[in-house]
């Protein structure tokens, strides 16, 4: 069964610095994401990538970040100077096309801020 | 634009059937539904387009009422795998994304 990869799975980072987080998608899959989870609570819409660029961001999704897919195989999710309030479980998720079936999430990067 | 899961949790024998309930302020375009355990992703379970339909996953299925904006899924015949959260995520016309409801969870005991 195909999965969507992500690394590493926990990253601790002092407040400040700047965390890269990284997916690999599903191959054939034409839409990908960024949820965070913080823990006990919902899952947050961050952004959507179609097409080689954003396609939705939430108001979350504020300067400090960015995505990129720098290789048509990586998704990444860039946090240029985490806060306290940046620590959950960051989830990349990926779907072949609209409608015809769910997201593959991935096993998600624990991200802690210290 | 999030939508609202009722129950917010349940405590099932196994064999109880549940439903859980997920409504929206907006017209929807497509309902998911997924699961998640503890410590791991969300897992989709099934996706239904408007259109009203139902639609089966081992004894999960789950319902899709338009009109109403709704949607509610059905567990019958527990068994102890079936706990977890249960999230439904919604979207619209236009969105290339979901949003996802507060979550339901699920536990199954003996």
């Amino acid at each position: 069964e195909p999965e969507v990869t992500q690394t590493p799975s926990h990253q601790v980072t002092q407040m400040g610095q700047e965390v890269i987080l990284r997916c690999v998608p599903i191959s054939n899959h034409l839409y990908f994401y960024w949820y965070r989870q913080i823990l006990g609570q919902k899952v947050e819409f961050l952004v959507s990538f179609y097409n080689n660029e954003i396609s939705e961001k939430s108001e979350i999704f504020d300067d400090q970040f960015s995505v990129e897919r720098p290789d048509g195989s990586n998704f990444t999710l860039k946090i240029r100077s985490t806060k306290l309030e940046d620590s959950a479980m960051y989830f990349c998720a990926s779907m072949r096309e609209q409608g015809a079936g769910g997201y593959t999430f991935g096993s998600g990067t624990r991200l802690t801020v210290v | 634009q999030q939508p609202v899961q009722s129950p917010q949790a349940v405590i099932l024998r196994e064999g109880e059937d549940a439903v859980i309930n997920c409504s929206s302020s907006k017209a929807l375009y497509s309902v998911h539904w997924y699961r998640q355990k503890h410590g791991e992703a969300p897992v989709f379970l099934m996706i239904l387009l408007k259109g009203g339909e139902q639609k089966g996953h081992e004894k999960i299925s789950a319902s899709f009422n338009e009109k109403k904006q709704q949607s509610s899924l059905y567990l019958t015949a527990s068994q102890l795998s079936y706990s977890g959260t249960y999230f439904c995520g919604t979207d619209w016309a236009g969105a290339n994304n979901l949003f996802f409801g507060t979550g339901t969870r699920l536990t199954v005991i003996p």
